[in-house]
């Protein structure tokens, strides 16, 4: 099975910076996902790490180290659009994702 | 980016009925589809996973003969909520598996979801 830990609940103020760790453990790790999930919508995808690094994609940037069992969602130039539930999902050799209660992000202005 | 849609978007049915989603991947093969279910304010969980001409693998505790998988082809695959009933109201979503380029990682993609409800 897998244990992903990631805070319940954040919260920013427009403009700023907010980073998402995330733990997890996995029986099989094929990489690691990303996503962002707004109240009553279905998940989109953010990103996707398989190698150690970190992999920026406009605002949004993930870091994955996989010895040590943990990634990091960066948050920069936060807008009010950006009030979601951020969902860290490892995969496991059989390609299923895992996802864990999330993070829900608030911006406030 | 990849486009995975779903139809119908919403659904309300009566007790006892049968219900089919469907999941396409418009851009892309996918290898594998998944199906997931979440229920209000409740993480994602995996129903199922259907590959292209095989049997659906069904996860622990999900019936497989209320929750029917057809997987047709590499772009298409459909869940059957059969006999249902008000519990099943849920918010039902698939998600494809494949790669829109050759030579990159394959990613997964969320369809928009469908909200059932049983009456």
């Amino acid at each position: 099975g897998q244990n992903i830990d990631q805070p319940t609940e954040m919260t920013a103020t427009e403009g700023a910076i907010v980073q998402i760790n995330c733990t997890y453990q996995t029986s099989g790790f094929n990489g690691l996902f990303w996503y962002q999930q707004h109240a009553g919508e279905a998940p989109t995808f953010l990103s996707y790490n398989v190698l150690d690094g970190l992999e920026e994609k406009g605002r949004f940037s993930s870091f994955l180290s996989r010895s040590k069992g943990y990634s990091y969602l960066l948050l920069k130039e936060l807008q009010m659009k950006d009030s979601a539930s951020y969902l860290c999902a490892p995969r496991s050799n059989d390609y299923k994702l895992s996802f864990g209660a999330g993070t829900t992000v608030t911006v406030r202005a | 980016g990849a486009v995975v849609s779903q139809h119908p978007s919403w659904v309300i049915c009566k007790s006892g009925t049968s219900v089919k989603i469907e999941c396409r991947s418009l851009d892309f093969q996918a290898t594998t589809m998944f199906w997931y279910r979440q229920f209000p304010k409740q993480s994602l969980m995996l129903m199922a996973t259907s590959n292209e001409g095989s049997k659906a693998t069904y996860e622990q505790g999900v019936e497989k003969d209320k929750f029917l998988i057809n997987h047709a082809s590499l772009t298409l695959s459909t869940l059957t909520v059969t006999s249902a009933h008000p519990e099943d109201s849920s918010f039902y979503i698939c998600s494809a598996r494949g790669k829109l380029l050759a030579g990159v990682a394959d990613t997964q993609y969320f369809g928009p979801g469908t909200r059932l409800t049983v009456l």
